[in-house]
């Protein structure tokens, strides 16, 4: 079936460093591919999405890139700040759900 | 315009107990989807409700039930619950579109099974 491999964490950044964090899937057909954040105590926040090949979704300093020839969705970021700590989490949409990587914690330090 | 929310926050019940927790849509929206997230992992597809009928189930028994009224609202019930049953529970809204759909999620309720 359908699934979404993370990096595992925690990743730990000094402020203003440079991000990556991977995630790889795998499905059958084009899904749509996503970026979800999590901050402490609190639900999800869509950070960015792409709906096919070669598509780069961006908020907020984020990127992605929807490569699938390597079956690919890496986060990246320039320079991260100590308000972007949270949990990162790679979603893939199968027949409209929504299937979840395990997550990425990241921690930036000043 | 107001996003998605979810009641109540926070519940606490016992074993055996049944317990019924609330989802109200983004404006505009006509799909509810809800996860459960387990402590440290990802959240998981419970069902998904779109013109008041599920059209989906994720790998949750029957225990699990859910419902979708006129206004899109949604609610999901847990029956004799078990304490692995203890985890956040998420709500999310979308519009069901020719072409996929983007899901927005609430603050969750956070249900502990002693």
């Amino acid at each position: 079936g359908d699934s979404v491999t993370q990096m595992e964490g925690p990743v730990t950044l000094s402020e203003e460093a440079f991000l990556t964090i991977n995630c790889t899937y795998t499905a059958t057909g084009y899904p749509s591919l996503f970026w979800y954040v999590q901050y402490p105590g609190e639900g999800l926040q869509l950070l960015l999405k792409a709906t096919k090949a070669d598509d780069k979704g961006s908020n907020k300093g984020f990127e992605a890139t929807y490569r699938k020839e390597t079956t690919s969705f890496h986060l990246e970021k320039g320079s991260v700040q100590v308000s972007d700590s949270a949990v990162y989490f790679c979603a893939l949409s199968s027949t409209d759900k929504l299937i979840f990587g395990t997550g990425t914690r990241l921690q930036v330090f000043p | 315009d107001a996003g998605v929310t979810q009641s109540p926050t926070h519940l606490i019940k016992t074993r055996g107990q049944q317990v019924t927790l609330r989802c109200s849509p983004k404006s505009g929206h006509d799909t509810v989807s809800w996860y459960q997230q387990a402590l440290g992992q990802g959240p998981q597809f419970i069902f998904q409700y779109y013109e008041e009928e599920e059209r989906q189930r994720g790998n949750f028994p029957d225990r699990f039930s859910g419902h979708q009224f006129p206004n899109y609202s949604s609610e999901l019930n847990v029956n004799a619950l078990l304490l692995g049953d203890s985890a956040l529970y998420l709500c999310a809204s979308s519009l069901r579109t020719a072409w996929g759909d983007t899901q927005y999620f609430g603050p969750g309720t956070r249900l502990t099974v002693l």
